[in-house]
């Protein structure tokens, strides 16, 4: 399977713990951008990252949230002490290149993330 | 503040009718349009754009209709057909002046009845 790979699907943390969210990109791609779906909400950009470099993090919150996508390895979307409000699905995309119009972002299945 | 804003949650279609899906925006700098379809236990594939400087694009059974003046989109699925039964979402992007990140509708369901 060549598409961007999220893992794990589901993650279940209590309140304070921390989660830790990986995304593979797909092939070849080197922009990876997170995003957050709530409950009947639409996706909210979180972040956009290239190898080793965060490029646009104006959706991120200021605290608990950080990224990486170092220059091995996945892409990965970290929440410290981690609230009943962080429950959401996380979407990570990759995309070719930083040029939108020919290409669009390719997503992957998600990381459904519960806290208790 | 909701930026792209899809006003139906839902829609239902008999199958073999057309299926219009509806968007607004709100940002004048918007000038790329997607329309993206989510299965569930899914992430959102890509379907098709389009781009400012065109009013209409099409792509087998879809065609993106864009209305600069009145800030609206929409997408045309005909003939409608059992899987197209999903959540589809459209999204925007400032390309040419920032190419900033895509800022997705809430979603619109649709469901396509045999």
């Amino acid at each position: 399977n060549a598409g961007v790979m999220q893992n794990p699907r589901h993650l279940v943390r209590r309140r304070g713990q921390e989660a830790r969210l990986r995304c593979s990109p797909m092939k070849g791609h080197s922009h990876v951008y997170w995003y957050r779906q709530l409950p009947e909400e639409g996706l909210k950009f979180m972040v956009y990252l290239q190898k080793e470099n965060i490029i646009d993090e104006s959706g991120m919150p200021k605290e608990r949230f950080s990224a990486e996508f170092p220059k091995e390895g996945p892409s990965i979307l970290r929440i410290q002490q981690v609230v009943r409000g962080d429950s959401a699905a996380y979407f990570c995309a990759s995309s070719l290149t930083s040029d939108r119009g020919n290409s669009p972002l390719h997503f992957g299945n998600g990381t459904r993330l519960t806290v208790t | 503040d909701q930026q792209v804003k899809q006003n139906s949650p839902s829609l239902s279609v008999q199958e073999g009718r057309i299926s219009i899906l509806n968007c607004d925006y709100t940002n004048s700098m918007f000038d790329y349009f997607l329309w993206y379809k989510k299965y569930p236990a899914e992430g959102p594939t890509f379907l098709i754009s389009i781009s400012s400087i065109k009013d209409k694009n099409e792509d087998g059974r879809f065609t993106v209709f864009l209305n600069k003046s009145a800030k609206h989109l929409s997408l045309h699925i005909v003939p409608s057909q059992p899987g197209d039964s999903a959540v589809y979402f459209c999204a925007a992007s400032d390309f040419i002046s920032g190419n900033t990140p895509l800022v997705f509708g809430k979603g619109t369901r649709l469901s396509v009845i045999a």
